[in-house]
């Protein structure tokens, strides 16, 4: 199964754009991207998923790149609602999730 | 409300003992799923099930049982011969098994040992 890599921790203003990046360079083409976030003792969130195309939604945009080895999330305008650990993850069929290590994202007022 | 619900909460088990992780899903999804999470890590998968009546063994089935005789109720019990049990313990759903379709995850069941 694919790995996905993460910064460990990032900070982003109230009200800006949080870019969070996921490095996934063994993905193999039959394997989506997905972000989920988890707020601490609450189950994962979906937020959006892609095989190839970027991808867009009310909650967010996946960029991916055209080697599909790296993917950024972006959450266009960010509240204090959104600090939470955001997982890049690679899925293969089964729902076998292949989860990364997480950003810890926290928004500041 | 649509959505996927554990319960309970939190949950203590004790040495010895079986104990049963409720998991009710309704929105009509095929396929449903038992992942472990332990602390500062990922998800693993122990169960899934594709279908009413029908289940497979996951990554880490060792210790857990299931069954799958209502298309919205897929329990897990840990039992006695999981030796390390405590874990935040999430269930999840998707329409079918294809890497397309995207998982939805109950709140999740936190298990003690005493």
């Amino acid at each position: 199964d694919a790995k996905t890599t993460q910064p460990t921790s990032m900070d982003c203003a109230e009200g800006r754009a949080a870019n969070l990046p996921c490095n996934h360079s063994t993905i193999s083409g039959n394997e989506y991207v997905y972000w989920y976030r988890q707020i601490h003792s609450q189950g994962p969130q979906y937020i959006i998923h892609g095989l190839k195309n970027n991808e867009t939604n009310e909650m967010a945009s996946l960029i991916i790149t055209e080697d599909r080895k790296s993917s950024t999330l972006i959450l266009p305008h960010a509240t204090l609602r959104d600090t939470a650990v955001y997982y890049c993850i690679v899925r293969s069929r089964i729902g076998k999730l292949t989860f990364g290590t997480g950003t810890r994202l926290t928004i500041i007022p | 409300d649509g959505g996927i619900t554990q319960s309970p909460k939190y949950l203590f088990r004790k040495e010895g003992q079986n104990v049963t992780l409720s998991c009710e899903q309704n929105l009509n999804h095929d396929a449903m799923y038992w992942y472990r999470q332990d602390p500062g890590q990922g998800l693993r998968l122990i169960y899934y099930s594709q279908i009413v009546n029908d289940f497979q063994k996951g990554d880490i089935a060792e210790g857990y049982s299931v069954s799958r005789e209502k298309k919205e109720s897929f329990p897990l019990t840990v039992t006695s011969a999981q030796k390390n049990p405590t874990a935040f313990y999430l269930c999840a759903s998707s329409s079918g098994l294809e890497a397309g379709e995207k998982l939805f995850f109950g709140s999740g069941t936190q298990l003690s040992v005493l």
